[in-house]
């Protein structure tokens, strides 16, 4: 069935450091792909997304490239802030409109 | 714009004991999913209404878990009897027809 892989954290950067979360996916057909971040006490928020192969998906200096022929997602910020600290999932939507998710990746930011 | 909001928030029950969870949709929204989240977990659809209708429950334990999604709109999560395992986050979320999915805080259940 489909699913999503992604790097097991818990990931700590100090400020300002590059970030990288991997994510990979198992799907039939053409799937959407999606980062989630899950700050402290709250819940589940879009932060970026893309449809269709070689697209990128951005927001907030987040970045990530759908990779068909690696079928990866992976999330990418050049300098994080504290901020930043918080869960972040990767996640499909299949042809069929079910959503899968990662198990996420704690990213602690320190200063 | 108000978000999805669920209620309550947080909730303590013994096993054995019914439950219920409440979700309100972001206005036009008539998509609705209800998902589980385990600790350190990422979320597992449990239902996904199209308006009043369920189009997938293949994941909802249909012996304790039930769901109703009344006129379309809001939502109700039920668990009778809870088990010891029960205990996890319950989110829902809407979206407009497959557009991106809003998520609600949750309802967090302790089940002793």
């Amino acid at each position: 069935g489909d699913s999503v892989t992604q790097m097991e954290g818990p990931v700590t950067l100090s400020e300002e450091a590059f970030l990288t979360i991997n994510c990979t996916y198992t799907a039939t057909g053409y799937p959407s792909l999606f980062w989630y971040v899950q700050y402290p006490g709250e819940g589940l928020q879009l932060l970026l997304k893309a449809t269709k192969a070689d697209d990128k998906g951005s927001n907030k200096g987040f970045e990530a490239t759908y990779r068909k022929e690696t079928t990866s997602f992976h999330l990418e910020k050049g300098s994080v802030q504290v901020s930043d600290s918080a869960v972040y999932f990767c996640a499909l939507r299949n042809t069929g409109n079910q959503f899968y998710f990662g198990t996420g990746t704690s990213l602690t930011v320190i200063p | 714009e108000a978000g999805v909001v669920q209620s309550p928030r947080y909730k303590i029950i013994e096993k054995k004991q019914p439950v219920a969870f409440w979700c309100n949709p972001i206005s036009g929204h008539n998509t609705l999913y209800w998902y589980r989240q385990n600790l350190g977990q990422g979320p597992e659809l449990l239902i996904r209404y199209e308006n009043e209708e369920a189009v997938d429950d293949s994941q909802l334990p249909k012996d304790r878990f039930s769901a109703e999604r009344l006129k379309g709109v809001d939502s109700t999560l039920k668990i009778q009897p809870a088990e010891l395992g029960d205990s996890a986050v319950y989110l829902c979320a809407s979206s407009f027809r497959e557009q991106t999915q809003y998520f609600g805080p949750g309802t967090r259940l302790l089940v002793l």
